[in-house]
């Protein structure tokens, strides 16, 4: 079976451009979360989708946003990037919360440089 | 406000002794806690997780204990192996009308020393 995919791996944009990533959940998950990790904040809660629908959001700006397909693919989108963007972005998959055995699953990362 | 909190930064363990990671929470509406390893550049890795109406889960050499009184769990891993050196994440969902959100830890990065 295979598991959550990311693409792509790694990215290096520029101040200012916007950037856009791209996550396949496990086959039958319907909820996908993102997530940025930095070596000072950890792992912080970007949003979740499941059956294309927005669920949760965290604090981040505006300039972070993202969807979710109906074969449950999702892509995010940080536009008007910041050096401070520069992160491991990272993409989780579960079958949501219809299950006795709750399993939240991630992918390898993008690796994300403003410069 | 830190909701998951991971005290240790790292641990020091001989291989094939037990590793006991800890964690503490203050939110009592999480259902869920996960426990993840993870290595750099690379997406954390789910080892094993617990309900909340449950005090003990074990899978092979991992076994998660939580203590909701205490509103603290610990990951014992038992014979620890070179191998298991990571980084491990503690994470807590909680029932926020359906979302799979995680809070997590900071990490405690473990060595099991040959």
């Amino acid at each position: 079976k295979a598991g959550v995919t990311q693409t792509p791996r790694y990215l290096i944009k520029t101040r200012g451009q916007q950037v856009t990533l791209s996550c396949s959940p496990i086959s039958g998950h319907r909820s996908v979360s993102w997530y940025q990790q930095t070596p000072g904040q950890g792992l912080q809660f970007l949003f979740e989708y499941f059956s294309e629908t927005q669920r949760n959001k965290g604090n981040f700006p505006g300039r972070f946003s993202g969807r979710q397909f109906s074969n449950s693919r999702s892509e995010m989108n940080v536009s008007t990037l910041e050096l401070g963007d520069s992160a491991l972005y990272l993409c989780a998959s579960s079958k949501g919360r219809d299950r006795v055995v709750y399993e939240q699953y991630f992918g390898p990362g993008t690796r994300l440089t403003v410069t | 406000d830190q909701q998951v909190k991971q005290n240790s930064p790292s641990l020091s363990v001989q291989e094939g002794r037990i590793s006991i990671l800890n964690c503490d929470y203050t939110n009592s509406m999480f259902d869920y806690f996960l426990w993840y390893k993870k290595y750099p550049a690379e997406g954390p890795t789910f080892l094993i997780s617990i309900s909340s109406i449950k005090d003990k889960n074990e899978d092979g050499r991992f076994t998660v204990f939580l203590n909701k009184s205490a509103k603290h769990l610990s990951l014992h891993i038992v014979p620890s192996q070179p191998g298991d050196s990571a980084v491990y994440f503690c994470a807590a969902r909680g029932p926020q009308g359906g979302s799979e959100k995680l809070v997590f830890g900071k990490g405690t990065k473990l060595t099991v020393n040959p």
